[in-house]
């Protein structure tokens, strides 16, 4: 079946314009994820959504972040006034349940950022 | 919070060798335990997993046993190939909540004819 997609696959930027990275979980998948990729940084988790719950958006690392997900399916991560330090891999996974550790994350193959 | 602790690459390796690469976490709870893998130009995705104690994941010909006295869940291959090169990540799943994951620092391996 179809796994996860992101869109787009590259994207370039000039610092301080806003851009938006889209997140397609697979379907029937309550747990989304988003996490960057970068080469100072490593994998870094940024923000869960589970379902109906509040998001966990523990992992932003300003307010220049957000993300939301409609209709508990498709997930939208807005970056604002970006700067260089955000160029990187952003990666978005989906699990079946979430709420549960054992739960395997299934990734898509990422947006590349790159902002000039 | 949960930490991971991963062998430092790049590790490069003759075809048919065995290979091994270290991971130790610190995580609260009891999480469960990932091996996952970046081949070249791909996505991310799982090689391996471990839910509970002294559990052995296995696929591919890899294996790695949940050692919870020693927090470890060291990655191994009898005999690699030229197509195992790739980056190899380490990950715990949250132990108490839910199961986000903290990655290591990935290890490249690269497998030599």
């Amino acid at each position: 079946g179809a796994g996860v997609s992101q869109s787009p696959s590259n994207k370039v930027t000039e610092k301080g314009k806003d851009v938006e990275l889209r997140c397609d979980p697979i379907s029937g998948h309550t747990a989304l994820y988003w996490y960057r990729q970068s080469l100072g940084q490593g994998l870094e988790f940024l923000i869960y959504f589970q379902g109906n719950s509040a998001p966990d958006k523990s992992g932003l690392p300003s307010d220049r972040f957000s993300a939301e997900r409609t209709g508990g399916s498709v997930s939208t991560l807005t970056i604002q006034r970006t700067q260089q330090e955000d160029s990187a891999v952003y990666l978005c996974a989906s699990s079946l349940w979430g709420a549960r550790s054992t739960d395997t994350q299934y990734f898509g193959p990422g947006t590349r950022l790159t902002v000039l | 919070g949960d930490s991971v602790t991963q062998m430092e690459g790049p590790v490069t390796l003759s075809e048919e060798a065995f290979l091994t690469i270290n991971c130790t976490y610190t995580a609260t709870g009891y999480p469960s335990l990932f091996w996952y893998v970046q081949y070249p130009g791909e996505g991310l995705q799982l090689l391996l997993k471990a839910t509970k104690a002294d559990d052995k994941g296995s696929n591919k010909g890899f294996e790695a046993t949940y050692r919870k006295e020693t927090t470890s869940f060291h990655l191994e291959k009898g005999s690699v190939q030229v197509s195992d090169s790739a980056v190899y990540f380490c990950a715990p799943s949250g132990g108490t909540s839910y199961g986000k994951l903290t990655f290591g620092q990935g290890t490249i391996l690269t497998v030599h004819p």
